[in-house]
């Protein structure tokens, strides 16, 4: 059964530094997402990207993020500078569609980052 | 604009006894709704759906969720509880018609279930 696969599982990185979370969405999926998930809190959506640009995002996604399909399979979030509260579970996620029956998220198994 | 709140964040239940864990959800649309289970160190495993076919809906490991506009909930249910089912629960909506959410989806809290032998 295909699924979302992420790398690395878990990411230790200093205040300030640059890291890339990657993923590899369903093949025939066409529909992108990146969520986070805070130590004990719910998880957040915090960008949705289709046909190589970004379509929505929220007020987390700003600047120091972005995201990237490189090429035909993966899916990259970099976090330019990382701050202490960038440490979270996050979770890509893909789907066919955005609408109608069918065209549910399927997640990957998520990368804990942790900021030193 | 979407909301789902998750009433308890944690729910302990017995072996064989009924899991109840309770999703109500404000959408200005119609909402699709969906129910994801989280097992320790692993990612978000749905559950089940409902997509406006049917207020009660089946999914997996025995769960399934009825949909009531009236009282705006989704609920999930189980009628005998295992073991394997202790994991954390996700509820969560989609505002599909006419919206700008491109498919995003929004999570409840989450809600702890914890089986008791």
């Amino acid at each position: 059964e295909p699924e979302v696969t992420q790398t690395p599982s878990h990411q230790v990185t200093q205040m300030g530094q640059e890291v890339i979370l990657r993923c590899v969405p369903i093949s025939n999926h066409l529909y992108f997402y990146w969520y986070r998930q805070i130590l004990g809190q719910k998880v957040e959506f915090l960008v949705s990207f289709y046909n190589n640009e970004i379509s929505e995002k929220s007020e987390i996604f700003d600047d120091q993020f972005s995201v990237e399909r490189p090429d035909g399979s993966n899916f990259t979030l970099k976090i330019r500078s990382t701050k202490l509260e960038d440490s979270a579970m996050y979770f890509c996620a893909s789907s066919r569609g955005t609408s109608g029956r069918g065209n549910e998220q399927f997640f990957g198994p998520g990368t804990r980052l942790t900021v030193l | 604009a979407q909301s789902v709140t998750q009433l308890g964040s944690h729910v302990s239940v017995s072996e064989g006894a009924l899991v109840l864990l309770r999703c109500n959800y404000s959408s200005s649309v119609p909402p699709y709704l969906f129910w994801y289970v989280q097992y320790p160190n692993q990612g978000l495993q749905l559950l089940l759906k409902y997509t406006s076919a049917a207020t009660l809906v089946k999914g997996i490991n025995g769960f399934e969720a009825e949909f009531k506009k009236s009282e705006t909930s989704f609920h999930l249910t189980k009628p005998s509880a295992h073991m394997s089912d202790a994991a954390e629960y996700f509820c969560a909506v989609r505002a599909d018609a006419g919206g700008t959410s491109y498919g995003k989806l929004t999570f409840g809290q989450g809600t702890i279930l914890t089986v008791h032998p």
